[in-house]
């Protein structure tokens, strides 16, 4: 079992939908981060959070700290969020333990 | 200007060779990183440095070799590859320590094939 585990893997959605991706960690963490892998393959940090909820255009991340659990959800999608989404924990000191990703596509 | 750079972007060699990748960032951050993603564009951390330190050593073949001249520089050296090797290797910079400041700038990656 991973340490840090996402849900769905694989997510395909309509233009306009609300998506929400979920983030189980087994690790205790100073911090959690989402990450966004584009097509091309370049990686991009989210968000990094240790407590509440962040919002950045049509993102918001949460964490509940307690229950070791964290999504991200995208309002009104487009197909230009169509990327992995990563999970990572971060761990005290300097190590982040990843997730396997969630592959999103949204349609037009 | 590019925050964190890495060369070359791509990197065929044959198995048994020698090669290095490069890493310089410009943004006067303090930790540098190593990562390797795996055909299953799995990420695992391999090394981390801080000011010039080795902080974290995964789980790694003494194969690899990374190299912190200062603290916007850390290459990755890699003797004797293997075709396991083959992956792409991305090289980050953050702040902080990962854990507490640590927003992570990732390099493009190089993509290393091994034949």
């Amino acid at each position: 079992k991973n340490e840090v585990e996402q849900s769905p893997q694989n997510l395909t959605a309509q233009e306009g939908e609300f998506i929400t991706i979920n983030c189980s960690y087994s690790v205790g963490i100073s911090a959690l981060h989402w990450l966004q892998q584009h097509p091309g393959g370049g990686i991009v940090s989210l968000f990094m959070l240790s407590s509440g909820k962040k919002k950045h255009g049509r993102l918001i991340a949460t964490i509940n700290i307690q229950e070791k659990h964290s999504s991200l959800h995208i309002t009104a999608s487009h197909p230009r969020d169509s990327a992995v989404y990563i999970c990572a924990a971060g761990e005290s000191g300097s190590r982040l333990t990843f997730g396997e990703g969630t592959q999103l596509t949204v349609n037009p | 200007d590019t925050a964190v750079s890495q060369t070359p972007k791509y990197l065929v060699t044959q198995m048994g060779n020698d090669k290095s990748i490069k890493c310089e960032q410009n943004l006067g951050h303090d930790t540098m990183y190593w990562y390797k993603q795996d055909s299953k564009k799995f990420l695992k951390i391999m090394f981390s440095y801080n000011n010039k330190e080795l902080i974290i050593n995964e789980t790694v073949p003494n194969r690899f070799s990374p190299k912190s001249p200062d603290k916007a520089h850390l290459n990755l050296h890699i003797n004797s590859l293997e075709l396991g090797d083959s992956a792409v290797y991305f090289c980050a910079s953050s702040k902080g320590l990962a854990g507490t400041q640590g927003t992570q700038y990732f390099g493009p990656g190089t993509r290393l094939l091994v034949l």
